[in-house]
């Protein structure tokens, strides 16, 4: 079944603890992309990767880091967690097309973060 | 810079009744792409419809329709005879051109609540 996983699912942390959350996909996609999305502000772009070790800054970078290093997974590192990245996080992966035709991005099922 | 406005926050209705949600995006690209997502309440993202900027047909899926309007700069949603599993978030996104890695960023309307009542 093609999927994108996310785990944890669910994570309370405190503040100032080293936490990684990780995605695969097994669609062998290139681009892979980390949003979150917070009430009222919808979904915004963390960070995204067209390939492996290929990574570049979304809207919403600060205090979060990725790598790419296979294809099929994405870590979002948050090194220092702080109560504002108490969010839903959701990482999404799509095929790169060389035609004007765009592929369609498929999400995980979100990770709920809570850093008290 | 690319923008979506969705101006309805929440939408109440009874079960069978119509409900059009409203998309309306900002971009400089004449190539972009448009998406609706729904969200029910356990949270996941599920894709409904991708519409490129060069496809002006109108859409219809069951009782989807998607309405493409870019003289108006509009794609709206349309729910025909609703039922309670329709009650979800909706979010409209949109990303431009496919030539670079920014440009698969979707840029993602704030989301509508819907809510249909038995």
């Amino acid at each position: 079944e093609a999927q994108v996983t996310q785990n944890p699912r669910y994570l309370i942390t405190v503040t100032g603890k080293k936490l990684t959350v990780t995605c695969s996909q097994n669609m062998n996609h290139e681009y892979m992309s980390w949003y979150r999305q917070d009430p009222g502000l919808g979904l915004r772009q963390i960070y995204y990767s067209m390939n492996v070790e290929v990574t570049d800054k979304g809207d919403v970078p600060e205090g979060y880091k990725v790598s790419r290093k296979e294809k099929r997974n994405f870590p979002l590192i948050l090194e220092s967690p702080s109560p504002n990245q108490t969010s839903l996080y959701f990482c999404a992966s799509s095929r790169v097309s060389v035609s004007l035709y765009q592929e369609t991005q498929y999400f995980g099922p979100g990770t709920r973060l809570l850093v008290l | 810079a690319q923008k979506v406005t969705q101006a309805q926050t929440e939408i109440s209705v009874v079960e069978k009744e119509d409900v059009t949600l409203d998309c309306v995006y900002e971009t400089r690209d004449t190539t972009y792409y448009l998406f609706w997502y729904k969200q029910p309440p356990s949270g996941e993202l599920v894709f409904l419809i991708r519409r490129n900027s060069f496809d002006e047909q109108n859409e219809i899926s069951g009782r989807y329709s998607w309405n493409f309007q870019k003289s108006t700069s509009s794609f709206n949603f349309t729910i025909t005879a609703s039922q309670v599993v329709d009650s979800a978030v909706y979010f409209c996104a949109l990303s431009e051109d496919n030539s670079g890695g920014s440009n698969y960023k979707l840029t993602f309307g704030k989301g509508t609540l819907l809510t249909v009542n038995p």
